[in-house]
C-alpha cells in the first residue's frame, strides 16, 4: 500500500514556542490530506483538511490561527501548532487518499507531542 | 457521514476467528463501509472496505447485510499483533473526510 510519513515522531517543547509537523505522502501525489488530533483513551478527531494550492478547512471548534496549516506540494502538508500550551499536547496524525485511486484512506505513523 | 455503533471491546482467542460486528443504520444508498485498525501508539491502518457484497482480502472478510445495516469484520485467525482498536466507518471515500467513532477494542488473548 501507499506510504505516509510524518517527521517528528515525537517532539518535547516548552510551554509558548511553536512546533512544525510535517506529513509526506512517498509515493504517491495527495492533493488533499487530513490532520486529527487524538488524546490519550480517546478516538481521533478530524481537525482540518489540507489542500494543495489553497487555503486549509477547519472543522468547528480548531483554531486556525493557532493551527497553521501549509500544503506546499503535492507530497507535503505542515501543521504548526503555534504558541504551544500543555493542554495541545496530544498525538497528531495526517492521511491522505491517493488521486484517481481506490477509496481508502493512508494514514501516517503519527506525531506524539508533548508541552511542557 | 453515517453514524456506527459499534461495542467498545471484545476479548477474542489466539488462533480463532474474531467477528466484530458495526451497526450502521442510517447508511444511505452510495456509501461505503470501511474497517481501520489502530494498534497502540500508531496511525490507523486501513483493513477493507465494501459497498454491497461481501468482500475478502488478505487481511480479513467483511459481510454486510442485505438490507446495509450492518456489517461485521472478520479476523479468521486472530494473532497477538491484532489486537488493536477497530473502527467501522461509512462514507463516500476518497477525498471525503474521515470521521472516527469510539471503535472496538480487540484483546486477543494468548
Amino acid at each position: 500500500g501507499a506510504v505516509v510519513s510524518q517527521h517528528p515522531s515525537r517532539v518535547i517543547c516548552k510551554s509558548g514556542t511553536s512546533v512544525k509537523i510535517e506529513c509526506r505522502s512517498l509515493d504517491f501525489q495527495a492533493t488533499t490530506m487530513f490532520w486529527y488530533r487524538q488524546f490519550p483513551k480517546q478516538s481521533l478527531m478530524l481537525m482540518a483538511t489540507s489542500n494543495e494550492g489553497s487555503k486549509a478547512t477547519y472543522e468547528q471548534g480548531v483554531e486556525k490561527d493557532k493551527f497553521l496549516i501549509n500544503h506546499a506540494s503535492l507530497t507535503l502538508s505542515t501543521l504548526t501548532v503555534t504558541s504551544a500550551h500543555p493542554e495541545d499536547s496530544s498525538f497528531y496524525i495526517c492521511s491522505a487518499p491517493i488521486a484517481g485511486g481506490g477509496n481508502e484512506q493512508f494514514f501516517g505513523p503519527g506525531t506524539r507531542l508533548t508541552v511542557l | 457521514d453515517a453514524k456506527t455503533t459499534q461495542p467498545p471491546s471484545m476479548d477474542c482467542a489466539e488462533g480463532r476467528a474474531a467477528n466484530l460486528p458495526c451497526n450502521h443504520s442510517t447508511i444511505s444508498g452510495n456509501e461505503y463501509v470501511y474497517w481501520y485498525r489502530q494498534i497502540h501508539s500508531q496511525g490507523p491502518q486501513y483493513i477493507i472496505h465494501g459497498l454491497k457484497n461481501n468482500e475478502t482480502n488478505e487481511m480479513a472478510s467483511l459481510i454486510i447485510t442485505e438490507d446495509r445495516k450492518s456489517s461485521t469484520l472478520i479476523l479468521p485467525h486472530a494473532t497477538l499483533r491484532d489486537t488493536a482498536v477497530y473502527y467501522c466507518i461509512v462514507g463516500w471515500g476518497g477525498y471525503q473526510k474521515v470521521t472516527f467513532g469510539t471503535g472496538t477494542k480487540l484483546q486477543v488473548i494468548p
